[in-house]
């Protein structure tokens, strides 16, 4: 089983759309999650922390689920800059592993 | 916010040379940078973990003679892909932690495309 796990995807969805998807981590000693994207050929880029609380910001919520090892992202009103993909990272010991990635395609 | 700067962007390079790629941290010191590579459609893969001052943390699998990692500063990591060969052709990208961060968060450079020919 792999540590950290992501529906690949491609999620293909009209604009406005409400999306989610879910990010399974193996390791129940897991410190830190984090959601990032990425844009063809460019670098990941921060898109949110996941708090054991729950975090929003804007139309993004991410959350977390520790009894069931696994964290989650809700993107409402979806616009087409959305189209990326969206990596999960999770934090165990100082271990950075980041999930393979979900990709999510806006259409108009 | 914090910037990572890579140098080259792009490089392209025969069979057996070798290729120095540079990660600097622009405006924050970090102790720690990290080293990833990326084929296309794949995830991010951690190569090594660069330590200023002391000899990189390699994952496994990952040659350390080929893949020589020098941290001599704060603000600066090299990654040399020593004698490239075809399937070394990825996306190379590092990333830092503020020395100064109470979290994990990393701050990603543009990232390096090698096209070893």
């Amino acid at each position: 089983r792999k540590e950290v796990e992501q529906d690949p995807g491609p999620f293909n969805v009209p604009e406005g759309a409400t999306v989610a998807f879910n990010c399974t981590y193996s390791n129940s000693a897991s410190q830190s999650f984090f959601w990032y994207r990425q844009d063809c050929r460019k670098e990941p880029k921060l898109l949110m922390s996941v708090y054991s609380s729950g975090n929003e910001d804007g139309r993004f919520t991410a959350q977390l689920n520790r009894a069931s090892q696994y964290i989650s992202l809700l993107i409402r009103d979806s616009k087409l800059s959305d189209s990326a993909t969206y990596l999960c990272v999770v934090i165990s010991a100082s271990k950075i592993i980041f999930g393979s990635g979900t990709r999510l395609s806006i259409r108009p | 916010g914090a910037v990572v700067s890579q140098h080259p962007s792009w490089v392209i390079c025969k069979s057996g040379t070798s290729v120095k790629i540079e990660c600097r941290s622009l405006d924050f010191q970090a102790t720690t940078m990290f080293w990833y590579r990326q084929f296309p459609k794949q995830s991010l893969m951690l190569m090594a973990t660069s330590n200023e001052g002391s000899k990189a943390t390699y994952e496994q699998g990952v040659e350390k003679d080929k893949f020589l990692i020098n941290h001599a500063s704060l603000t600066l990591s090299t990654l040399t892909v020593t004698s490239a060969h075809p399937e070394d052709s990825s996306f190379y990208i590092c990333s830092a932690r503020d020395i100064e961060g109470y979290s994990y968060e990393q701050y990603f450079g543009p990232g390096t495309r090698l096209t070893v020919t």
